[in-house]
């Protein structure tokens, strides 16, 4: 079993959707969790950041963590079709990665249809 | 703030030459740069971590003497590729983090695509 599991679609919806990408991880040790965006041959860019159970609100992106579950969750409101890019999730054991990097998800290629 | 530059971009060599990256943190000190390499519709994977000062902590299975990391500054981090070879051929990313600063997590530079023909 991997570390980190994500659909990696693609997932396609209409302009306007509420979109909802999911991660589920099996390391219980994982205490920080983090939502990238990542465009096509680009680097990764930072969306949300978190590290307790619970919802962090951000503009149109929600993040939910669910520890006892081992799930997180990003919620995009009023879907664009400029966030149509890849969402990677990724998770570490201390902040910022420490010594051991970040843990990645596969990431899920999102399609904002016009 | 937080923006992370890589250089080149992206690059061809033949095979059995040398490539360098460089990684730069350009609004603050990152005290520790990692190295992530990316293939086709795949997930980021750590290559090596660096502090600054100290030698690189590789993960398991990539080879320290291939991909010699230099972190000799709180800003710059460089990568060579030795005697490359097709399979090296990827996507190399960098990420920096302000750990001892307070930073909570890394920022990504922008890639650097590396083809061996």
């Amino acid at each position: 079993q991997k570390e980190v599991e994500q659909d990696p679609g693609p997932l396609s919806v209409p302009e306007g959707a509420i979109v909802s990408l999911n991660c589920t991880y099996s390391n219980s040790a994982f205490q920080y969790f983090m939502w990238y965006r990542q465009y096509s041959r680009k680097g990764p860019e930072l969306l949300m950041y978190t590290y307790s159970s619970g919802n962090k609100e951000d503009g149109r992106f929600t993040a939910q963590v669910d520890k006892s579950s081992k799930y997180i969750s990003l919620f995009i409101r009023d879907s664009q079709p400029s966030d149509s890019a890849t969402y990677l999730c990724a998770m570490s054991v201390r902040r910022g990665g420490g010594a051991d990097g970040l843990t990645f998800g596969k990431g899920t290629h999102l399609i904002i249809q016009p | 703030g937080a923006v992370v530059s890589q250089h080149p971009s992206w690059v061809i060599c033949k095979s059995g030459t040398s490539v360098k990256i460089e990684c730069r943190s350009l609004d603050f000190q990152a005290t520790t740069m990692f190295w992530y390499r990316q293939f086709p519709k795949q997930s980021l994977m750590l290559m090596a971590t660096s502090n600054e000062g100290s030698k690189a902590t590789y993960e398991q299975g990539v080879e320290k003497d291939k991909f010699l990391i230099n972190h000799a500054s709180l800003t710059l981090s460089t990568l060579t590729v030795t005697s490359a070879h097709p399979e090296d051929s990827s996507f190399y990313i960098c990420s920096a983090a302000e750990l001892a600063g307070g930073g909570e997590t890394q920022y990504f530079g922008p890639g650097t695509r590396l083809l061996v023909l």
